[in-house]
C-alpha cells in the first residue's frame, strides 16, 4: 500500500492564483480531512469528509473548496491565493475521527 | 470553547531518562485522545491513542495518562533514544466530531 499521497510536495503561487492540491489514499478509508500547519502551531482542520459525495466545513474553510467524488481521492482546491495561505498542508485519512489518522507527507505552498 | 494546550513548547531530556510530555484540554465531553509525533519535514505519526472510559494505556516504551477530573494528558516515553527526538502533539475528539490539535512540544534527547 502507498498510504496516504500528496501532490505537489512544494508549489509556489502568486496571488491570486488557483490551484488544486491532491489527496489520494488506497486503504479504503471513509474519513479524509485537510489541514494547515503554520510555523510554531499545530494542525488546523480545513475541511473533512465522512464519505464519497459528503464534505464538510473545519475550523479554517475559508478560501479553499473540496470535493469527494471517490472514496480513494479528496482534492483541496485554493480558489484566489493570498499570502495567508502560506504554509504546510497535510491531508489524512482513517476509518473514522475515532481511529488512526494517516497523514500525507505534506504540501508546502509559498504565496507571493 | 474546545481547547488544547499544552504546558511546555520544549524540553530536553537527557539520553536513557524518561519523558513526560504534558497536555490540558478544556472539553469535558471530549471523549477519544490521541498523541502524534512529528519529525522534522515529515507528517504527523501516530503514537498511542486512549478513548475517556480509561485511565492509562500503554505501547512500546510509552504510556498515556488520562485524568479527566483536571481534563490533563500525559504522553511518558521510557529510556528516550536521539529517534524520540520531534515535535509531539495532543488532539481531541469532541462531540462535534472534528479532531483538534494542541500547539506541541519539541522534544529534544541530549546525548
Amino acid at each position: 500500500n502507498a498510504g496516504v499521497t500528496q501532490t505537489p510536495k512544494f508549489q509556489v503561487l502568486k496571488t491570486g492564483q488557483s490551484m488544486t492540491l491532491q489527496c489520494a489514499q488506497d486503504m479504503n478509508h471513509e474519513y479524509m480531512s485537510w489541514y494547515r500547519q503554520d510555523p510554531g502551531m499545530g494542525l488546523r482542520l480545513i475541511h473533512y469528509s465522512v464519505g464519497a459525495g459528503i464534505t464538510d466545513q473545519g475550523e479554517v474553510p475559508n478560501g479553499y473548496n473540496v470535493s469527494r467524488s471517490t472514496t480513494e481521492d479528496f482534492p483541496l482546491r485554493l480558489l484566489s491565493a493570498a499570502p495567508s495561505q502560506t504554509s504546510v498542508y497535510f491531508c489524512a485519512s482513517s476509518y473514522g475521527t475515532r481511529y488512526e489518522q494517516f497523514f500525507g507527507p505534506g504540501t508546502r505552498l509559498t504565496v507571493l | 470553547g474546545e481547547s488544547v494546550g499544552l504546558h511546555l513548547p520544549t524540553l530536553s531530556v537527557q539520553e536513557g531518562d524518561n519523558s513526560i510530555i504534558n497536555c490540558a484540554y478544556s472539553n469535558s465531553a471530549s471523549d477519544y485522545f490521541i498523541w502524534y509525533k512529528q519529525e522534522s519535514g515529515k507528517g504527523p505519526q501516530f503514537i498511542i491513542d486512549i478513548r475517556s472510559n480509561m485511565d492509562k494505556r500503554q505501547g512500546q516504551r510509552v504510556t498515556v495518562l488520562l485524568n479527566k477530573t483536571v481534563k490533563h494528558l500525559s504522553l511518558q516515553i521510557a529510556a528516550t533514544q536521539p529517534g524520540d527526538s520531534a515535535v509531539y502533539f495532543c488532539a481531541e475528539v469532541g462531540g462535534n466530531e472534528k479532531l483538534t490539535f494542541g500547539t506541541g512540544t519539541r522534544l529534544t534527547i541530549i546525548p
